[in-house]
């Protein structure tokens, strides 16, 4: 079963406007959840994460969103530059006593951003 | 600070034959994850070790195998190849398992199995 999902196989964005990607989780158990952007021939870089009590976390130009009601989160990107261009990975973190270093990653959503 | 680091980058070997990686982690930490990367199903866990201990396991047959040493550097071994083994394989290191930051991956072997 795939405890997280991303449906957007691919986005498209103008260069200065808003991305943004969603990710939906099935298990109500995860206890963190991140963000990781992935090159072609590259191990994916952690980007932004959250934690399940939190509703919103901030790092520069990346937001990243927690509905749990909805179990929906999304990261979003403003404004998007070229450079963002790549594979957005969500992923989510299982409670610490039964998942030791294990993440649930979603499928990717390659992100285009034309300048 | 040098980062996660995976040996080799590039690998073909034949069915049936039997395969080492080994990743080496940032200094300090303890917690080694691997990961398989295939076009169809995205990246999956495969194990994780800390401090020389498997604790914790995904869902791979147990041609699937790992082990860490003290200096916390591990390996992951495949035997009897097949051709789904064919993959991206990914390590990643964290000070410990239990942390909320992310965790920090290497660049992967690319395991070809022909």
């Amino acid at each position: 079963d795939q405890q997280v999902k991303q449906n957007s196989p691919s986005l498209s964005v103008q260069e200065g406007r808003i991305s943004i990607l969603n990710c939906d989780y099935t298990n109500s158990m995860f206890d963190y959840f991140l963000w990781y952007k992935k090159y072609p021939a590259e191990g994916p870089t952690f980007l932004i994460s959250i934690s399940s009590i939190k509703d919103k976390n901030e790092d520069g130009r990346f937001t990243v969103f927690l509905n749990k009601s909805a179990k929906h989160l999304s990261l979003h990107i403003v404004p998007s530059q070229p450079g963002d261009s790549a594979v957005y990975f969500c992923a989510a973190r299982g409670p610490g006593g039964t998942s030791y270093g294990k993440l649930t990653f979603g499928q990717g959503t390659i992100l285009t951003v034309h300048p | 600070k040098a980062g996660v680091t995976q040996t080799p980058r590039y690998l073909i070997k034949t069915r049936g034959q039997q395969v080492t990686l080994s990743c080496s982690p940032i200094s300090g930490h303890r917690s080694v994850s691997w990961y398989q990367q295939t076009p169809g199903q995205g990246l999956q866990f495969l194990f994780e070790y800390f401090s020389e201990t498997q604790r914790n396991k995904g869902n791979f047959p147990g041609r699937f195998s790992g082990r860490q040493f003290s200096n916390s550097r591990s390996e992951m071994n495949v035997s009897t190849l097949e051709l789904g083994d064919s993959a991206l394989y990914l390590c990643a290191s964290s000070p410990d398992s239990g942390a909320g930051y992310g965790y920090t991956f290497g660049s992967g072997t690319r395991l070809t199995v022909v």
